[in-house]
């Protein structure tokens, strides 16, 4: 079964600052794996897909990359600003329709 | 159109109601889900339409009655809840069926009685 983990699940950073999220999955035969965000109480966002053939996505200031041998894929968020305040969850499907979730990362951009 | 939208926002109901949520998208998507997500949890897949058929059941219980009248509509009807069902309702949909990207809707808070 496959299982998503995310650490850490909240990070408080200020202003500027570049980060890294991490999402870390168990069965490298995955389809695609999507970043999502989630301001409380609202719907998901979707930020970036990447394929299983591609190594990495770009979109603005975010980058995410994917590496299936490892396990591992990360969201890059550049010069963090206070509006990127929210949950990020990273999903993945290993084919089908149906996305595991990870855990989830809180993050708090401080002014 | 590049949005999923749902009705309502808000709903609260008591355990002997009969209440309908509602989700459209107007993309041509053929894949449509109802996910449900309690306070600072993932989405929880619950049900897949695939071209208007239901092609997955997380095994819900029946209290939850998923409807899809046509490709571009998702009910999901909901009779005799508990309170533990109260939580925020997902819909999404997706080009196809097979690893496309997701589109989620805003959700509808439901709070039961």
């Amino acid at each position: 079964k496959q299982e998503v983990t995310q650490i850490p699940a909240a990070l408080s950073v200020p202003e500027g600052e570049n980060l890294v999220l991490n999402c870390s999955f168990t069965d490298s035969a995955i389809y695609n794996l999507q970043w999502f965000r989630q301001d409380p109480g609202k719907g998901l966002t979707s930020l970036l897909l990447i394929q299983s053939s591609q190594r990495e996505q770009t979109s603005g200031r975010l980058n995410a990359s994917l590496d299936k041998s490892s396990g591992r894929s990360t969201l890059y968020i550049a010069a963090s600003q206070p509006g990127d305040s929210a949950t990020y969850l990273c999903a993945l499907t290993g084919g089908g329709n149906k996305l595991t979730f990870g855990t989830g990362t809180q993050l708090k951009v401080e002014l | 159109d590049t949005e999923v939208t749902q009705t309502p926002k808000h709903l609260v109901m008591g355990m002997t109601n009969k209440k309908s949520l509602k989700c459209e998208q107007h993309m041509g998507h053929r894949a449509m889900y109802w996910y449900k997500q309690k306070a600072k949890k993932p989405p929880e897949l619950m049900f897949v339409y695939s071209y208007e058929k239901l092609s997955i059941n997380e095994s819900v219980p029946s209290r939850f009655s998923p409807e899809c009248p046509n490709s571009s509509l998702l009910n999901l009807h909901l009779h005799a809840l508990q309170p533990e069902d109260s939580a925020l309702y997902l819909c999404a949909s997706s080009p196809e069926s097979f690893g496309d990207e997701q589109f989620f809707g805003p959700g509808t808070r439901l709070t039961v009685l």
